[in-house]
């Protein structure tokens, strides 16, 4: 079956540092979307992205966080500025424009460490 | 977003069948109703999904009441593989819309 990849699998930055993590969607899915999950909490809503614009966001994807699809491959989350609670696992998911309310294929997830 | 109420943990043995519970009382018209599941150290991995009709596929089958104001995933015969946590999620209708995660129910298997 094919699978969302993300890399790196962990990542450990300074506070203050910009981080990229990146995620290759399944090739012809169109819909993008970041989650995010802290240690013992629930997974989290970021942004989803559609036709290279972002179509939803939650309150957590303030002006730290961007999103882009630098070509036709890859999709990527920015953070421009690590705080401390930044730190969490991060989930790339992607899914097909379908009729019938489509399902989300997940990535393994990024860890990222924010010392 | 419609909420939804699971149980915090439930327990099965391997090889019998499993009735996971979710009760969504204000479940609007358009929301599908949606199970995901974690399994340790892993991304959320999609179960099965419905709208108003009961659904099977080879993971797992939904059933949902009449009046869509609740809904039991059924997992045939319990593996050790499948304990994980299971989220019950609504979901609107229109495309590429966001999952609101709960807390889900955590299902151990027991040998």
């Amino acid at each position: 079956e094919p699978e969302v990849t993300q890399t790196p699998s962990h990542q450990v930055t300074q506070m203050g540092q910009e981080v990229i993590l990146r995620c290759v969607p399944i090739s012809n899915h169109l819909y993008f979307y970041w989650y995010r999950q802290i240690l013992g909490q629930k997974v989290e809503f970021l942004v989803s992205f559609y036709n290279n614009e972002i179509s939803e966001k939650s309150e957590i994807f303030d002006d730290q966080f961007s999103v882009e699809r630098p070509d036709g491959s890859n999709f990527t989350l920015k953070i421009r500025s690590t705080k401390l609670e930044d730190s969490a696992m991060y989930f790339c998911a992607s899914s097909e424009l379908t009729a019938t309310n489509e399902k989300l294929f997940f990535g393994s997830g990024t860890q990222l460490s924010v010392l | 977003d419609a909420k939804t109420t699971q149980p915090n943990s439930m327990e099965s043995n391997e090889e019998e069948p499993v009735h996971l519970p979710c009760n969504h009382s204000t479940i609007s018209g358009t929301d599908y109703i949606h199970w995901y599941r974690q399994l340790p150290s892993q991304g959320p991995e999609y179960v099965i999904h419905g709208l108003t009709s009961n659904v099977n596929n080879r993971m797992a089958s939904l059933a949902i009441a009449e009046d869509r104001k609740s809904s039991t995933l059924i997992l045939h015969r319990a593996t050790l593989r499948d304990a994980a946590v299971y989220y019950c999620i609504l979901r609107r209708g229109t495309s590429g819309s966001r999952l609101t995660f709960g807390e889900g129910t955590q299902l151990t298997v027991n040998p």
